[in-house]
């Protein structure tokens, strides 16, 4: 069964780091892209990352450059996302997804709350 | 790193048909055949229905299809049913030099 199961999140204060992991199953890992999409509570989806199947091309949204750094271990089938200097507005649900055109694959979630 | 706009609610009663817009710019909806489509049912992770403008995955009943003209993708649902009652996201991918995706604000979709 193909699946993806993210951990690592919590309640974190401003200005704290916290780093979350996704384990990947069921699937070849380093043929693929993998992702990292937010969803704060009530709200839409938004992109946060990207990193190719070698760690070659990254990508980050605008709201998490230079604070946020994704990461994969292929021989670990794991997929990570470093974040530093949080702020209230990144409390939100964290999904790996992975990709190939499109995000086919989710996980159910990891949440991370921030605040003081 | 605009949001695509998707408007905030749709409905339709059972076995009508309804489409939800997304749209974008040059940049991303026009520029790339990877548009997707997403249903999120409450508390649940999203669901790839469309990928590649038109593209079903495996699984997905062919009622849901889609499309695009320009800067703007459509999602079509036709013979409704209580159970597509959920939200509903495009979203424009590239891996072109870079990764870089966006999401619309998602589209609520009621079945009267």
């Amino acid at each position: 069964e193909v699946q993806l199961v993210e951990s690592g999140g919590g309640l974190v204060q401003p200005g704290r780091s916290l780093r979350l992991s996704c384990a990947a199953s069921g699937f070849t890992f380093d043929d693929y892209a993998m992702h990292w999409v937010r969803q704060a509570p009530g709200k839409g989806l938004e992109w946060v990352s990207g990193i190719s199947w070698n760690s070659g091309s990254i990508g980050y949204a605008d709201s998490v450059k230079g604070r946020f750094t994704i990461s994969r271990d292929n021989a670990k089938n794991s997929l990570y996302l470093q974040m530093n200097s949080l702020r209230a507005e990144d409390t939100a649900l964290y999904y790996c997804a992975k990709a190939h055109d499109a995000f086919d694959i989710w996980g159910q979630g990891t949440m991370v709350t921030v605040s003081s | 790193q605009s949001a695509l706009t998707q408007p905030a609610s749709v409905s339709g009663s059972p076995g009508q048909s309804i489409t939800i817009s997304c749209t974008g710019t040059s940049s991303d909806v026009g520029g790339y055949n990877y548009v997707s489509w997403y249903q999120q049912h409450p508390g649940k992770a999203p669901k790839l229905m469309i990928y590649d403008v038109s593209k079903r995955p495996s699984g997905v009943s062919n009622r849901f299809s889609g499309s695009k003209s320009g800067n703007t993708a459509s999602l079509t649902i036709s013979g409704l049913q209580a159970e597509d009652e959920a939200d509903y996201y495009c979203s424009s991918y590239t891996s072109s030099s870079t990764f870089r995706a966006v999401f619309g604000g998602g589209t609520k979709l009621t079945v009267l």
